[in-house]
């Protein structure tokens, strides 16, 4: 199992660009989430996911957008870049919200000039 | 909202002592997660705890989940160098809907 994959690992954006951050995961996990992380800011939930076809706030959800038309895949969209989206992007899967056990991905690094 | 403070939040310790972080909060938890994050990956789970007064061992990693249910504990004992990295908590309240909170982490450095 590849367990939680994030494509791209890197990322160098212009203000105003568009871009999508794909999450995937293989161990047909219910809920799935898309965190930022910044330095002394620790992580923080911008949306989750429930299930397919679901999709909620977090956080910090403001200029960004999620999709999870199918289970295994949660895509994260920035329509306008900024600078303050300069950040690590991680995505997780969990089986049951119970017990919230959350598995990551290696993260995706964007830079906004 | 729920919030988790972890101090200090940098550790130096010498290979071979071990090591106790603690995490606080004045909420609630009906559980308790401890994560490692080695420098440009994701974070990665290492102890999970569902009980006040639990204690679980993974290794030499040992944690618990308070009697309070307001704080954990992890502990490293013999350091090695790749114990590295940075270490969070996270604790998931009371309720249906609740969502999984996050401490800021502590950066440990080993020292050979």
């Amino acid at each position: 199992n590849a367990g939680v994959t994030q494509t791209p690992k890197f990322r160098v954006l212009k203000t105003g660009q568009s871009m999508t951050l794909l999450c995937a995961q293989d161990m047909n996990h219910e809920y799935m989430y898309w965190y930022r992380q910044d330095p002394g800011m620790g992580l923080r939930l911008i949306h989750y996911s429930v299930g397919e076809g679901t999709t909620a706030k977090g956080e910090v959800p403001d200029g960004y957008n999620v999709s999870r038309l199918k289970k295994q895949n949660f895509l994260l969209g920035l329509e306008s870049a900024a600078p303050s989206q300069t950040s690590v992007y991680f995505c997780a899967s969990s089986r049951l919200a119970v017990y919230n056990e959350q598995f990551f991905g290696p993260g995706t690094r964007l830079t906004v000039l | 909202g729920q919030q988790l403070n972890q101090s200090p939040q940098s550790m130096f310790i010498q290979e071979g002592e071990d090591v106790s972080m603690n995490c606080t909060s004045s909420s609630i938890f009906n559980t308790w997660l401890w994560y490692k994050q080695d420098p440009g990956e994701g974070p990665v789970l290492l102890i999970a705890l569902y009980k006040a007064g639990e204690l679980t061992s993974n290794g030499r990693l040992t944690a618990q989940f308070g009697i309070t249910r307001k704080d954990s504990f992890l502990n490293i004992s013999a350091s090695i160098p790749s114990d590295v990295g940075i270490y969070f908590c996270a604790g998931l309240g009371p309720g249906a809907n609740s969502k999984l909170t996050f401490g800021k982490g502590i950066t440990l450095s080993v020292r050979p």
